[in-house]
């Protein structure tokens, strides 16, 4: 299993400004992911992050507005730049069990509010 | 991109009775997992099969994965209010592929 811990666990934000997103496994993970849930919605995968190298975004979201960073295997940010209310959603950073590829754990989540 | 169905979008049962979630696709998974979700929380992992035709056993959740592995099948027997929560059934293509998620089924329990 992984145990996975994020922070902040909930924020209100003013448009225009950013928020970043701490993750932090407690195992070393090749790939960690970010995911955003809208309210009454499904998880979409916003992007891969891997250690050492671009994160992989999937479409309909950029770096620009998404910059994530993984300095090491247990820890990575997402920011969520200039914000506005479209991106009030609960933001989950997510990794694969140790000793197992298929299975990925979840953290409790980011709930972002825009004013 | 490989769909994932889930049905029905929402169940409301008494306690007691059973209840079945389904998840279907035309397309072939490697794995499937299913997880429970509560307001407030991230999703929690129930479960992952990776056979075709494996059942797994969790307490009062019985969890099948299709012979051809392209559904699956979530059956609660005897539901109690504490089994209430969203229930997302996530596939993933191969090993290495990216996890898809269903659009979530919500189930509320009542005493």
């Amino acid at each position: 299993s992984a145990v996975i811990s994020q922070k902040p666990s909930r924020d209100i934000c003013q448009r225009g400004t950013s928020l970043t997103i701490q993750c932090q496994v407690d195992s070393q993970v090749t790939m960690m992911f970010w995911y955003r849930q809208q309210p009454g919605q499904s998880l979409t995968l916003i992007a891969t992050a891997n250690q050492g190298s671009e994160a992989t975004y999937e479409s309909g979201f950029v770096i620009d507005k998404f910059p994530i960073s993984r300095p090491n295997l247990t820890f990575s940010t997402l920011t969520v730049s200039n914000m506005s209310p479209e991106d009030s959603s609960i933001y989950l950073c997510s990794a694969p069990g140790q000793g197992s590829q298929e299975t990925q754990y979840f953290g409790p989540g980011t709930r972002l509010l825009v004013l | 991109t490989q769909l994932l169905e889930q049905s029905p979008q929402f169940l409301s049962i008494q306690e007691g009775e059973n209840l079945t979630v389904y998840c279907n696709s035309s397309s072939v998974f490697s794995s499937l997992q299913w997880y429970r979700q509560e307001p407030g929380e991230g999703p929690v992992l129930l479960v992952t099969v990776v056979t075709g035709g494996e059942v797994k056993k969790l307490k009062r959740l019985t969890f099948q994965f299709g012979d051809a592995r392209k559904d699956s099948s979530l059956h609660i027997t005897a539901a109690q209010p504490g089994d209430t929560g969203l229930y997302l059934c996530a596939g993933r293509a191969d090993s290495w592929g990216k996890l898809q998620f269903g659009a979530g089924t919500q189930v509320v329990v009542t005493p």
